[in-house]
């Protein structure tokens, strides 16, 4: 059981340039978050999804958009890179927002 | 104020030592919190579910205290391998949502 699956697992982006950070999962849960953690800091929201076709903001998400075409797959996009997204993104799932959340290895990204 | 709060520490103790961590919240509405621990680098992990009569988990127990509005985690017998940082969630509503919101972590090194 393969649980939540990011990839890539770190990237190293030029300003301006775009990427997609992949989240899949094969628990079949409904919800989905992406987060970031800067160093030293805590988690902070940038997307939710509660199912397939539903998505919406979260706490930090300027420079962002995800999309939620099946269960499995949360995607997050940046379009424009800037050194301020330099961080590590965590993608999870849950069953509910009463859940436990299970999270991806996670996806260190720098932005220079 | 935060929505969740915590000691950033860090709390350096002996092995074998008793520690315990509190975080505050700021709804009252909030309804569910857990206790996650991260290691250095790694996803975050769930570490137990705090529930309202308070729970025990071998050498670690939960307690949560709704009406001054914090929850706490206690371990007993500190093992070297207790070094982490332990994370408090709490489930707060959020725009349209109701949404699991981080504390900032509170780091433990257990000293040989």
């Amino acid at each position: 059981n393969a649980g939540v699956t990011q990839t890539p697992k770190f990237r190293i982006l030029k300003i301006g340039q775009s990427m997609t950070l992949q989240c899949t999962q094969d628990m079949n849960h409904n919800y989905m978050y992406w987060y970031r953690q800067d160093p030293g800091m805590g988690l902070k929201l940038i997307y939710y999804s509660v199912g397939a076709g539903i998505t919406d903001k979260g706490e930090v998400p300027n420079g962002y958009n995800v999309s939620r075409s099946t269960t499995e797959d949360f995607p997050l996009r940046l379009e424009l890179a800037a050194p301020s997204q330099t961080s590590v993104y965590f993608c999870a799932s849950s069953s509910g927002t009463a859940s436990p959340l299970h999270f991806g290895n996670g996806t260190r990204l720098t932005v220079t | 104020r935060k929505e969740v709060e915590q000691d950033p520490g860090p709390f350096n103790v002996p092995e074998g030592a008793t520690v315990a961590f509190n975080c505050t919240y700021s709804n009252s509405a909030s309804q569910s919190f857990f206790w996650y621990r991260q290691d250095c680098r790694k996803e975050p992990k769930l570490l137990m579910s705090v529930y309202s009569s308070g729970n025990e988990d071998g050498r670690f127990t939960a307690q949560l205290n709704r009406a001054s509005q914090y929850i706490s985690l206690l371990i007993r017998d500190s093992k070297l391998s207790d070094s982490a940082t332990y994370l408090c969630v709490v489930n707060v509503l959020s725009g349209s949502a109701r949404q699991l919101t981080f504390g900032s972590g509170t780091q433990l090194t257990v000293l040989p």
